[in-house]
């Protein structure tokens, strides 16, 4: 069964929207959470690292003013896109580090964001 | 040059054939090697996990790893029209709380 729920897997709004997507760890508590984005035909990119009850580490080039993540409780990250526009329209998606030692990783379905 | 490169296809076989994906990479502190498979619109789905060097068999699938050459390859023998989706590789320092390192993905399709 799925380890990571990720919701809503789909918006489409006006521009200057701002829009939560959530991302929920099922089956294990979850210190830590990674967010990526995909453009059309391309790699996911690390966006930022959602860290429990301490602030996010964002990559470089992504703007934290804009991408608002709370991770509050070990189940549950959620990820904002304050005042979004059309250039932020991408696949959004979460994943969970694995419950053990040496297990992988493993991801939500997603969000696709799409402004208008 | 990217930390991972992946040729992104799109690859095209015929139903039955053994098809060979492959990624290079340049930082040599990888350690933790995966593919994952992603059909359109969603989220990506693990397919192999391997650790360092060697080879890993499940069921149709075989993963190799040569970290002397930093090359990476996923193997899918007997390849169904459901095998359509795009892979990506990934990889990564350690396990666990860290980030992973994406390839761009190759797209295939299987045609019965």
């Amino acid at each position: 069964g799925a380890v990571v729920s990720q919701h809503p897997s789909r918006v489409i709004c006006k521009s200057g929207t701002s829009v939560k997507i959530e991302c929920r760890s099922l089956d294990f508590q979850a210190t830590t959470m990674f967010w990526y984005r995909q453009f059309p035909k391309q790699s996911l990119m690390l966006m930022a690292t959602s860290n429990e009850g301490s602030k996010a580490t964002y990559e470089q080039g992504v703007e934290k003013d804009k991408f608002l993540i709370n991770h509050a409780s070990l189940t549950l990250s959620t990820l904002t896109v304050t005042s979004a526009h059309p250039e932020d329209s991408s696949f959004y998606i979460c994943s969970v580090p694995g419950s053990g030692k040496n297990q992988p990783q493993h991801f939500g379905d997603g969000t696709r964001l799409s402004i208008l | 040059q990217k930390e991972v490169e992946q040729d992104p296809g799109p690859l095209s076989v015929p139903e039955g054939a053994i098809v060979s994906l492959n990624c290079t990479y340049s930082n040599s502190a990888f350690q933790y090697f995966m593919w994952y498979r992603q059909y359109s619109r969603k989220g990506p789905e693990l397919l192999m996990y391997t650790y360092s060097s060697g080879n890993k068999e499940d069921g149709r699938f075989t993963a190799q790893v040569d970290k002397s050459s930093k090359y990476i390859s996923l193997f899918i023998r007997d390849s169904q029209p459901s095998d359509s989706a795009t892979y990506l590789c990934a990889m990564s320092v350690s396990s666990g709380n860290t980030p992973l390192v994406f390839g761009k993905g190759t797209r295939l399709s299987v045609i019965a």
